[in-house]
């Protein structure tokens, strides 16, 4: 299993520019989450999704979209980028239960909006 | 989710227990004590979690205190690669989402 891959590991945008960012898992995982990671700082979570066609707000979900057609797949917009949006982005995933709700985390994808 | 409190760096000798402690002196009843540790530039890990009784796996000890205000994560033969910022976090199962601070940088040295 490859776990949680993150396309692309690192991207460059001017301000303005759009693009997606594609979270994969291969385990049936129900939950998937995006969070990002400024420098010295922890995660915080921009959106999440419970299950194929739904998703929620997180902590700092302003400026960003989702999407979670597939259960697999949660992809993460960014319409108008700003260089605050520059940042480390991590996905992750979970399947939910009471002893089982622990979440595995894809590599990151690196992003520079100048 | 009740907030937790780490200090912000530890060292330790190769080989040695490290032992990380964790205050969440606001805990719930139904409140669990999760544990996760980020390497450099990678996504965080899961390595613990537990509610009231102690509890141990291949990588880690987690050590709850009877009134549950307080844990310590004990890695009992610290290397190298366990370098890395590790997050205490409570919260109540069922709740879907993590909330991160800023964690303990662990630091192990030869």
């Amino acid at each position: 299993n490859a776990g949680v891959t993150q396309t692309p590991k690192f991207r460059v945008l001017k301000t303005g520019q759009s693009m997606t960012l594609l979270c994969a898992q291969d385990m049936n995982h129900e939950y998937m989450y995006w969070y990002r990671q400024d420098p010295g700082m922890g995660l915080r979570l921009i959106h999440y999704s419970v299950g194929e066609g739904t998703t929620a707000k997180g902590e700092v979900p302003d400026g960003y979209n989702v999407s979670r057609l597939k259960k697999q797949n949660f992809l993460l917009g960014l319409e108008s980028a700003a260089p605050s949006q520059t940042s480390v982005y991590f996905c992750a995933s979970s399947y939910p239960g009471q002893f089982q709700e622990t979440q595995y985390f894809g590599p990151g994808t690196r992003l520079l909006v100048l | 989710d009740a907030k937790t409190t780490q200090p912000t760096s530890m060292d330790c000798a190769e080989g040695r227990a490290a032992n990380l402690p964790c205050n969440h002196s606001t805990i719930s009843g139904n409140e669990y004590v999760y544990w996760y540790r980020q390497i450099h530039s990678q996504g965080p890990q899961y390595i613990i979690h537990g509610l009231k009784n102690n509890e141990t796996n291949e990588m880690a000890s987690l050590i709850i205190t009877e009134d549950r205000k307080s844990s310590t994560l004990i890695l009992p033969h610290a290397t190298l690669r366990d370098t890395a910022v590790y997050y205490c976090i409570v919260r109540v199962n069922g709740y879907s989402t993590l909330t991160f601070g800023k964690g303990t940088m662990l630091l192990v040295s030869p």
